[in-house]
């Protein structure tokens, strides 16, 4: 079946810090691909997206390519800010068609925490 | 954005009593939402997938008469967990996808079986 897996947390980095968090997949055919964020007392929240290989989503400063050909979607921020403090999880849902189409995966979180 | 709520936040019942959760989408309609389940430093597990109108569709391993989902309306799915036990303690989360296939979240329900 599918799977996410992500870098294990905590992460802690001092502001301005360059930001990766590794995430990989195993999915049959082509996955849409999600990172979501978690603040504190707060539901998820999408973050971004990359729907087919060699896409890049994009928001907030933070940035990730779908790799078809490592099976990744690492995500990094160039210059991470205190107020990126939470929880950021990888998710995956199957190609359109499959048994998980719109049903997501999700990896197991990671913690980051950024200090001033 | 589009907002999903969940009552109760938080909720410590006894064991062998039964506890509801509600999820409602507040400023879309829904025709499906998800149920997960989260553990501590776990990843989110979905339950099942409800369906308005309909009945929900469990993923492997979920007892679906201990964990009764109704979706009797656009904006509204509960989530029953019957006959909670202290292994049911857990942190539920409910979503709720909008007409172009978008995932909205809850902020979870912290349940506590004494």
């Amino acid at each position: 079946g599918d799977s996410v897996t992500q870098m294990e947390g905590p992460v802690t980095l001092s502001e301005e810090a360059f930001l990766t968090i590794n995430c990989t997949y195993t999915a049959t055919g082509y996955p849409s691909l999600f990172w979501y964020v978690q603040y504190p007392g707060e539901g998820l929240q999408l973050l971004l997206k990359a729907t087919k290989a060699d896409d890049k989503g994009s928001n907030k400063g933070f940035e990730a390519t779908y790799r078809k050909e490592t099976t990744s979607f690492h995500l990094e921020k160039g210059s991470v800010q205190v107020s990126d403090s939470a929880v950021y999880f990888c998710a995956l849902s199957g190609e359109a068609g499959g048994t998980s189409y719109g049903k997501l995966t999700f990896g197991q979180g990671t913690i980051l925490t950024v200090h001033p | 954005g589009a907002v999903v709520s969940q009552h109760p936040s938080r909720v410590i019942c006894k064991s062998g009593t039964s506890v509801k959760i509600e999820c409602r989408s507040l400023d879309f309609q829904a025709t499906t939402m998800f149920w997960y389940r989260q553990f501590p430093k776990q990843s989110l597990m979905l339950m099942a997938t409800s369906n308005e109108g309909s009945k929900a569709t469990y993923e492997q391993g979920v007892e679906k008469d201990k964990f009764l989902i109704n979706h009797a309306s656009l904006t509204l799915s509960t989530l029953t967990v019957t006959s909670a036990h202290p292994e049911d303690s857990s942190f539920y989360i409910c979503s709720a996808r909008d007409r172009d296939h978008e995932q909205y979240f809850g902020p979870g329900t912290r349940l506590t079986v004494t």
